[in-house]
């Protein structure tokens, strides 16, 4: 079965500290994607990756930085959180390719609940 | 203007009763398109494909309308357990294959 696993799933941090926020998926897939979501404003794409080592900024990138090592590894980090960044994060997989809509299907982990304090 | 849309809702209704969303998409070369369902405090997880014929599973119904640029979700006979965020997903289109998400229908199925 497709498993995406957000390692870390209730955080308690400090203002200024540095978070890492790991996601691991089973499904060889090429594409790895961080989002946030909130209230009222539905997810957020952070960063996504196609590739080992490749990144591309999403939508609201100020603020974090990503890694993506391994294939099956993709890290979201808070260099100096901020209360701000409060939220829960949702790590994503999909297989590559356009135009094919088996291919694309997101898969999502559980999720993680950041607090900043 | 945002690239998917949907009424946030809450769409309120009574057991068995039918209700339909609508999602509109701005980017006409959009490939391929899905609904995703939420639950309060979870991941969104996959609820169907929609495909050009439309798709159907068992009490659910997607439709898609390219011409007008929106895919609709029906949902027959509605239960307690319905209760939830559906999410409108739209992938590809020029190239890219970011997922685009709406911002969610909010669901509550009461007694």
């Amino acid at each position: 079965d497709v498993k995406v696993t957000q390692s870390s799933r209730y955080l308690v941090k400090r203002t200024g500290e540095k978070v890492f926020l790991e996601c691991v998926q089973d499904m060889d897939h090429e594409n790895m994607f961080w989002y946030r979501q909130d209230p009222g404003l539905g997810l957020r794409l952070i960063y996504f990756s196609y590739d080992v080592k490749m990144k591309e900024k999403g939508d609201i990138p100020e603020g974090y930085s990503v890694s993506r090592e391994k294939k099956e590894r993709f890290s979201l980090i808070l260099e100096s959180a901020s209360t701000n960044q409060t939220s829960m994060y949702l790590c994503a997989s999909s297989l590559p390719g356009t135009g094919k809509f088996s291919g694309n299907t997101i898969y999502f982990g559980e999720g993680s609940w950041l607090t900043v304090v | 203007r945002k690239e998917v849309e949907q009424d946030p809702g809450p769409f309120n209704v009574p057991e068995g009763a039918t209700v339909a969303f609508n999602c509109t998409y701005s980017n006409s070369a959009s490939q391929s398109f899905f609904w995703y369902r939420q639950d309060c405090r979870k991941e969104p997880k996959l609820l169907m494909s929609v495909y050009s014929s439309g798709n159907e599973d068992g009490r659910f119904t997607a439709q898609l309308n390219r011409a007008s640029q929106y895919i609709s979700l029906l949902i027959r006979d509605s239960k307690l357990s319905d209760s939830a965020t559906y999410l409108c997903v739209v992938n590809g289109g020029g190239g890219s294959y970011i997922p685009t998400f709406g911002r969610g229908t909010s669901l509550i199925v009461h007694p």
